[in-house]
């Protein structure tokens, strides 16, 4: 069964420091992958997606992420946090049947001065 | 508005009351997910519905819980005989396309307590 995990339940960075958020996956053939960002009390919005391709994917609010199979990873990145970036960022895959998004538990991030 | 709307936002129960979640999908959208959020334990899958039809209901309890799509009006999550441990955040989001490669949109949910 498709499973995806975040190691990583709670980190701390300063603000105008670098991010990275990870994320393993377990699938058997070509992962649909997703970032979603939840700020407290509210829903989850998309941050990016990977189907194919390129396997370095831009998002918005200055995220990125990286695919490596070999590694069956989908790490997410940003450059240089805000603190308005302190919320909870879960990694997604789609199921092999296509018809639900499998989430990880979750990292929260909380941005220090 | 044109994102997900999930009403009531907050719902209070009694132990043995029933609970009944309404999710309006975006305009245009005839794929609807159900998931439940518990501290710290991420999104969990419920249900995925379209329009009359239930799809996929692999992460649904098998008892007391239920969901539906009807060809008009919102999508419903019923809860009969609400007990503690169903208090949490449920989640809709829908999708335009059956595609796995559709983005689901979700809404801001419905926070469950039961006393």
């Amino acid at each position: 069964a498709q499973s995806v995990t975040q190691p990583d339940i709670h980190i701390t960075v300063s603000e105008g420091a670098s991010l990275e958020l990870r994320c393993n996956y377990s699938y058997g053939a070509t992962p649909y992958l997703f970032w979603y960002v939840q700020s407290p009390g509210q829903g989850l919005q998309l941050l990016l997606k990977y189907f194919s391709g390129d396997t370095l994917v831009q998002g918005i609010k200055g995220f990125e992420a990286e695919f490596k199979r070999s590694q069956s990873s989908f790490n997410l990145r940003k450059p240089s946090v805000h603190w308005s970036d302190a919320a909870e960022y879960f990694c997604a895959v789609f199921n092999q049947a296509g018809t639900a998004l499998i989430f990880g538990k979750g990292t929260t991030l909380s941005v220090s001065s | 508005n044109a994102g997900v709307m999930q009403n009531p936002r907050h719902l209070v129960r009694r132990r043995g009351q029933e609970a009944r979640l309404r999710c309006s999908p975006m305009k245009g959208h005839s794929h609807v997910y159900w998931y439940r959020q518990l501290p710290e334990e991420g999104l969990k899958f419920m249900v995925y519905l379209q329009k009359e039809n239930i799809i996929d209901e692999s992460g649904m309890p098998k008892e007391r819980f239920s969901a539906e799509f009807p060809k008009e009006g919102p999508s419903i999550l019923r809860i009969q005989q609400v007990v503690r441990g169903d208090s949490a955040a449920y989640f809709c989001a829908s999708s335009l396309s059956d595609s796995h490669t559709g983005e689901l949109f979700f809404g801001e949910g419905s926070r469950l307590t039961v006393l």
